[in-house]
């Protein structure tokens, strides 16, 4: 049984330009979320898939969107990239309605410049 | 979701048991309580969940006052692997609910 994946592991960006982050989720999950971690804070909830629609959205502008495939992996955007998104991108699948946890991915590292 | 108080951090020895408090005063009857911690450089991993009864697993146990305002996860012999941010959260059993994570407790395992 494989966890989350996510890609790239690092990544650097100018101010103005778009980013696409990868998630492959864990066999068996079909759902998954995204979070955006900024240094020293814990993550905050950006928006979750379920069924290849979008299930639930945190505070964030819709420049930031996602996709999720009929494999349940899942992709998620951000246009016109500010300083202040830099921080830690985690991706999270689970079961619908499962009574357990999460499964996080290490995240994408995304530095703005 | 309700809002939940955690010290910002802890020191313990290796061997001896870790107690991280949380407190949630505000939670309602069907929001559970949820511990992950996230060790440095990885993503939050879920530790271990329970509504009012006391909860173990192979790596904690958590216990939940009678009144359900406060918890304790319990790490019965810390090691060094154990150095981590641990979150507590609340929330209603439904994985189509979010999770709001607050600052959590540092906890450092020392030699």
């Amino acid at each position: 049984e494989t966890g989350v994946t996510q890609s790239p592991t690092h990544l650097i960006k100018t101010r103005g330009q778009q980013v696409t982050l990868r998630c492959s989720s864990q066999s068996g999950h079909n759902t998954v979320s995204w979070y955006q971690q900024a240094l020293g804070q814990g993550p905050q909830f950006i928006f979750q898939y379920y069924r290849e629609e979008e299930n639930g959205r945190g505070n964030f502008p819709p420049r930031f969107s996602g996709l999720q495939f009929p494999n349940y992996s899942s992709e998620l955007n951000v246009n016109a990239l500010e300083l202040d998104d830099s921080a830690l991108y985690l991706c999270a699948s689970s079961e619908k309605d499962s009574n357990y946890g999460y499964t996080f991915g290490s995240g994408t590292r995304l530095t703005v410049v | 979701d309700a809002k939940t108080t955690q010290p910002t951090s802890m020191d313990c020895a290796e061997g001896r048991a870790a107690n991280l408090p949380c407190n949630h005063s505000t939670i309602s009857g069907n929001e559970y309580v949820y511990w992950y911690r996230q060790i440095h450089s990885q993503g939050p991993q879920y530790i271990i969940h329970g509504l009012k009864n006391n909860e173990t697993n192979e790596m904690a146990s958590l216990i939940i006052t009678e009144d359900r305002k406060s918890s304790t996860l319990i790490l019965p012999h810390a090691t060094l692997r154990d150095t981590a941010v641990y979150y507590c959260i609340v929330r209603v059993d439904n994985a189509g609910n979010m999770l709001t994570f607050g600052g959590g407790t540092r906890l450092m395992v020392k030699p």
